[in-house]
């Protein structure tokens, strides 16, 4: 059974700083890994995907790497800004496109 | 284009009572997913329906049942709620192209459902 794991749970870094945070997943047969974003009391919106065959996806100040052969997974956030404060899930597809969640990792910019 | 809607937003039950809580999307997805969200727990599929006609059992079905009603709407039914069940559904669809590993998955508000 897939297992998806986030470290931190929860995290606090002053404006400016770059971070990343970690995502390791036990099963390497995965047909991708997407990064979420989640505001408190809102739905979940996509950041990236990165397909099984890719090492990274970046997005603006968001960059994504994957390791399927070691499981792991990392987001860095270049200059962080309070607007990035929220939690951060990863997930990875198997068959049928179903989602594995991490717990999540709650993210905190102090001004 | 509203992508995925829920309803309700948020909802009340006391044991034993039963609702439908319904989803919908406009972007034309084959697939849809009901996951719940505990606190602790991350989010976990409850059933989907990787295209319009078909569904399938996620990791926790127990308690629940869907309907994949057409191809825009998916819904799910707690028969007889129990406390349990209180948590924070979330609907999503993709596009679900057979051999497509790159359809992100886009999700609805969520419904905030307590059962006392």
């Amino acid at each position: 059974k897939q297992e998806v794991t986030q470290i931190p749970a929860a995290l606090s870094v002053p404006e400016g700083e770059n971070l990343v945070l970690n995502c390791s997943f036990t099963d390497s047969a995965i047909y991708n890994l997407q990064w979420f974003r989640q505001d408190p009391g809102k739905g979940l919106t996509s950041l990236l995907l990165i397909q099984s065959s890719q090492r990274e996806q970046t997005s603006g100040r968001l960059n994504a790497s994957l390791d399927k052969s070691s499981g792991r997974s990392t987001l860095y956030i270049a200059a962080s800004q309070p607007g990035d404060s929220a939690t951060y899930l990863c997930a990875v597809v198997q068959g049928a496109q179903k989602l594995v969640f991490g717990q999540g990792t709650r993210l905190t910019i102090n001004p | 284009n509203a992508g995925v809607t829920q309803t309700p937003k948020f909802q009340v039950l006391k044991t034993g009572q039963s609702m439908t809580l319904q989803c919908a999307q406009d972007m034309n997805h084959n697939s849809m997913y009901w996951y719940r969200q505990d606190p602790g727990m991350g989010l976990r599929l409850i059933y989907y329906s990787a295209s319009e006609g078909t569904t399938d059992k996620g990791e926790v079905p127990n308690g629940y049942n869907v309907s994949r009603l057409n191809k825009r709407e998916f819904s799910l039914r707690l028969e007889s709620a129990a406390p349990s069940q209180t948590s924070v559904y979330f609907c999503a669809s993709t596009q679900g192209r057979r051999g497509h590993s790159t359809d992100t998955q886009y999700f609805g508000p969520g419904t905030r459902l307590t059962v006392l």
